[in-house]
C-alpha cells in the first residue's frame, strides 16, 4: 500500500473542463512536490511546496495551478488543457525540504487524458 | 547543472541470475545523494536503494547492492537472484539539496523465466 495517496487514478476530460487533482499524505512530510511523467521517460518535476509554501515553479503553464491546504494535502487544478498535456501525473513527499538524503516517496499517479 | 545517464534503455536476464545496470553521473557538488527507484506497470515509483556521496561502502538491501564508485561519476545497480516480480523500469536519480531530484531516462528490465 502506497502512504501517498492520488485520486482519480485515471481521469479524461476536454479541453474546456476544469478538474483537480488530489495528493494526500500522513506521514508528516513538510515537502510535497508535482511530476508530470509521459510514456517511456523520467518524471519531470513541475511545482514543489516546502512548508505549505510553494518553493519551485518549473515554468509550468498558468493552465495548471497547485494548491497546498495543509500540510497533508496537495491539489493541482487544471483548467483548459491541451491534448499534450495527457500524462500520468505523479506526487511525491518528503520528509523535510531540502533534505538530500530523504527520499521522495510517490503516490500511484493519476493517468490524465485530454480530448 | 546536474545530469544522470543511464545507456541501456533496456535489460533482460534469466530468472534466478545476476544483472547490474548503470548509471553515471556529472555533479560538482561534494555532497549529495543517489538513489535508485523501480517503477512496475502498476506505476508508483518505489524506492530502491540510497547512497550517500560520502560513504565508502556500497549499500546493500537484500538483493539489491550497488557499485558506487565517486571519482568516476558512477552508480550501478546489481540486482541478484531476479525475481519476475523484479521487471520495471528503473531510474536512477540524483539529489544535490536544491529540492530536486534530477532523473535519468530510465532502463527497462525484463526477467525472462
Amino acid at each position: 500500500d502506497t502512504e501517498v495517496t492520488q485520486t482519480p487514478k485515471h481521469l479524461v476530460m476536454g479541453m474546456t473542463n476544469k478538474k483537480s487533482l488530489k495528493c494526500e499524505q500522513h506521514m508528516g512530510h513538510r515537502a510535497m512536490y508535482w511530476y508530470k511523467q509521459k510514456a517511456k521517460k523520467p518524471p519531470e518535476l513541475m511545482f514543489v511546496y516546502s512548508y505549505e509554501k510553494l518553493s519551485i515553479n518549473e515554468s509550468v503553464p498558468s493552465r495548471f495551478s497547485p494548491e497546498c491546504p495543509n500540510s497533508s494535502l496537495l491539489n493541482l487544478h487544471l483548467h483548459a488543457l491541451q491534448p499534450e498535456d495527457s500524462a500520468l501525473y505523479l506526487c511525491a513527499s518528503s520528509q523535510k525540504p531540502g533534505g538530500i538524503h530523504q527520499p521522495q516517496h510517490f503516490g500511484d499517479g493519476t493517468r490524465l487524458s485530454i480530448l | 547543472a546536474q545530469t544522470v545517464t543511464q545507456s541501456q534503455p533496456e535489460m533482460s536476464v534469466q530468472e534466478a541470475e545476476t544483472v547490474t545496470l548503470s548509471c553515471t553521473y556529472d555533479t560538482s557538488e561534494s555532497d549529495y545523494y543517489l538513489f535508485w527507484y523501480k517503477q512496475p506497470p502498476s506505476r508508483q515509483m518505489i524506492l530502491v536503494i540510497r547512497q550517500e556521496a560520502y560513504k565508502q561502502q556500497n549499500a546493500t538491501e537484500n538483493r539489491f547492492s550497488v557499485n558506487f564508485q565517486k571519482a568516476a561519476k558512477s552508480f550501478s545497480l546489481k540486482i541478484s537472484d531476479s525475481q519476475l516480480g523484479d521487471a520495471a523500469m528503473y531510474f536512477c536519480a540524483y539529489n544535490g539539496g536544491n529540492e530536486k531530484l534530477t532523473f535519468g531516462t530510465g532502463t527497462r528490465l525484463t526477467i525472462i523465466p
